[in-house]
């Protein structure tokens, strides 16, 4: 079965540099949302799209940006890079069916910034 | 807003032991979800707890919704090393459509 697909698996890059994170979801789902996952942390909601608009925003630094395409795929923009970025991102998709939302997660992009 | 509190952080058991932990909301929650994430891996949806006091087992876990909505727990029966990971529980307040996670319980066992 297509699972969430992400890219790239491993990103470094230096302070104050863009850093671009794609995100494919499951073919047919509707909603796509990305998370921060600091190491030994709990993944940190950051944004979420329904249908290509944006549908919720949570501790999304104003530095980031995110939309969505009309393939449904989403990239995570990512600018003036700070040290506390490094960590994993985790983009997941669901089916928007009200009452239920299992998330079905990406395999994450590992961010490292030097 | 909404915090999810989760305990304990950490839990070794030897193998054949029970594990169970637990999740607390600040708010009441839609529903609640449970996920699993092996280390390096990603979160792996378990179930979902929709009905107030609702108990639901897969095999050897057994997931309980508390009767206000507020709290869950996941009780594992005679762990197994396959259990080994980071259990999360995340809390759907259903408003917003957005998960917040739990701290998560991170597993070891010992076999």
């Amino acid at each position: 079965a297509a699972g969430v697909i992400q890219s790239p698996r491993h990103l470094i890059k230096e302070k104050r540099e863009t850093a671009t994170l794609k995100c494919y979801p499951i073919p047919r789902h509707d909603t796509v949302y990305w998370y921060q996952q600091g190491p030994g942390q709990d993944p940190q909601f950051l944004i979420s799209f329904y249908e290509k608009m944006q549908s919720d925003k949570g501790s999304i630094p104003d530095r980031f940006s995110a939309q969505q395409f009309s393939d449904y795929h989403s990239e995570l923009n990512m600018s003036s890079l700070e040290l506390g970025d490094s960590a994993l991102y985790f983009c997941a998709s669901s089916v928007r069916d009200w009452g239920f939302n299992e998330q079905f997660f990406g395999p994450g992009t590992r961010l490292t910034v030097l | 807003g909404q915090q999810v509190m989760q305990i304990p952080q950490y839990q070794h058991v030897q193998e054949g032991e029970d594990f169970t932990t637990y999740c607390n909301s600040s708010t009441t929650l839609s529903n609640i979800q449970w996920y699993k994430q092996r280390p390096g891996g990603h979160p792996v949806f378990l179930i979902q707890l929709v009905k107030s006091g609702e108990v639901k087992k897969q095999k050897r876990l057994t997931f309980q919704f508390g009767e206000a909505k507020k709290n869950s727990s996941l009780h594992i029966t005679a762990t197994q090393t396959t259990d080994v990971g980071t259990y999360f529980c995340a809390g759907d307040s259903g408003s917003a459509r957005q998960l917040t996670f739990g701290s998560g319980t991170q597993l070891t066992v010992l076999p």
